[in-house]
């Protein structure tokens, strides 16, 4: 069964530093990959996508991912933290092929200090 | 565009009380999907419609929960009696068909069980 583990439910950063959310997956198959944010109180926002071609994905507000299949990981990366990109950060897996079920990590919660 | 709309936003009941959340998925979605988010997790997946038709219920508790999806749009999911347990987020999303197809996430219903 395809699982998805998040390392660090917790990440703190200045403003202006990098962002590093950890994500790493489990499939016998590479999987279609996603990134989700969570604001207080409201649904979830899709950041990025990998689906086929270019390993690195650019998404919005400046966020970008890279597919290592090596690794199973897809790390989401944003070079610049800003005050507003406090919030709790899901990486998902969907089964290539067939119905698109997600599968969601635990969430990271990014927390952004001046 | 509108987005995934759901309602109630909030609702508090007794445990063994019955409860009905419903959502209108994005126009022209095929897929419409319902997720049970508890605090600290991840979301995970209740249930999955295609049109009218059910392809993944393999995680929704039937014998207290139900879903439906009249015509194809519209859907309710149902709980009864409602259980402690089940305080959590409900969020619907909608999706065109295909596996690799983006999901659009409504603001969720948040449910207390007391």
């Amino acid at each position: 069964a395809q699982s998805v583990t998040q390392l660090g439910s917790h990440v703190s950063v200045s403003e202006g530093a990098l962002v590093l959310l950890r994500c790493n997956y489990s499939s016998s198959v590479p999987p279609y990959l996603f990134w989700y944010v969570q604001y207080p109180n409201q649904g979830l926002q899709l950041l990025l996508k990998y689906t086929t071609g270019a390993t690195l994905v650019k998404g919005i507000n400046g966020f970008e991912a890279e597919f290592k299949k090596s690794e199973t990981s897809f790390h989401l990366t944003k070079p610049s933290a800003h005050m507003s990109d406090a919030a709790e950060y899901f990486c998902a897996v969907s089964p290539s092929g067939g119905y698109n079920k997600l599968i969601f990590g635990a969430g990271t919660r990014l927390a952004v200090h001046p | 565009e509108a987005g995934v709309a759901q309602s109630p936003r909030y609702k508090i009941i007794e445990k063994r009380q019955s409860v009905a959340f419903w959502c209108n998925p994005i126009s022209g979605h095929a897929t419409l999907y319902w997720y049970q988010q508890i605090l600290g997790q991840g979301p995970k997946l209740l249930i999955q419609f295609q049109n009218n038709g059910v392809v993944d219920d393999s995680q929704l508790p039937k014998d207290r929960f139900s879903a439906e999806r009249l015509k194809g749009v519209d859907s309710t999911l149902k709980i009864q009696p409602a259980k402690l347990e089940d305080s959590a987020v409900y969020l619907c999303a909608s999706s065109f068909f295909g596996s690799s197809e983006t999901q659009y996430f409504g603001p969720g219903t948040r449910l207390l069980v007391l």
